[in-house]
């Protein structure tokens, strides 16, 4: 079973809603990503928390919004999508940025705006 | 340019054999890390085996090994003794120290279907 835990598991919204992705990890892991995965393609690095403050964020649009409360939470703040962004949302940790430090994702969070 | 490359769309296998699943990667970085992981269509992202730029030895866990060949920058996932659950998306990727370590490649991932 995986250490990360994401919420929900799906998620249905409209364009004009406000809604949140959850993760939450207890292995004290310092960094922890949110990457995007659309069907049939990898996963595609979103935002990277390290020490709870925001290290890397990939050129995102601002209707995603992350969010890092503590060092095992991270959410994922989603306002005014569009269909395009429908997508399986997947939440990782790693002990640290070492490139030997192994990624841990989570289940998913799998998104269909409407 | 393509960093890691898994150059078959889709794989079958019947249960029991072995299948060999290629990645190839291309880095300048002496130091990195080689991971491959297992998407069922559930949407989890298994980690299953992990090699190191400078580890001597390939890696193994179970019934996967990692063939590393480092001259020729292939890092090919070996699964003994297929079984039924083992149907599902395979990626193949890596970490270079260069960039701080935070950025995964993926590469595009190999479908392996196990026929019974």
């Amino acid at each position: 079973d995986t250490e990360v835990t994401q919420t929900p598991k799906h998620l249905v919204m409209g364009m004009t809603n406000k809604k949140s992705l959850k993760c939450e990890q207890h292995m004290g892991h310092r960094a922890m990503y949110w990457y995007k995965q659309k069907a049939k393609k990898p996963p595609e690095l979103m935002f990277v928390y390290s020490y709870e403050k925001l290290s890397i964020n990939e050129s995102v649009p601002s209707r995603f919004s992350p969010e890092c409360p503590n060092s095992s939470l991270l959410n994922l703040h989603l306002h005014a999508l569009q269909p395009e962004d429908s997508a399986l949302y997947l939440c990782a940790s790693s002990p640290g940025q070492v490139s030997g430090n192994t990624i841990y994702f989570g289940e998913g969070s799998w998104l269909t705006v409407v | 340019a393509q960093k890691i490359t898994q150059t078959q769309p889709g794989m079958f296998v019947q249960e029991k054999e072995a299948v060999t699943l290629d990645c190839t990667y291309d880095t300048s970085d002496p130091s990195y890390g080689l991971f491959w992981y297992k998407q069922p269509s559930s949407g989890e992202m298994i980690f299953l085996i992990y090699q190191g730029s400078y580890d001597q030895q390939n890696a193994t866990e179970g019934r996967y090994s990692l063939n590393f060949q480092k001259a020729r920058k292939s890092a090919n996932l070996v699964i003994s003794a297929s079984q039924l659950g083992d149907s599902a998306m395979y990626f193949c990727a890596m970490r270079e120290a260069v960039t701080g370590g935070f950025k995964t490649i993926f590469g595009a991932g190999t479908r392996l279907f196990v026929k019974a």
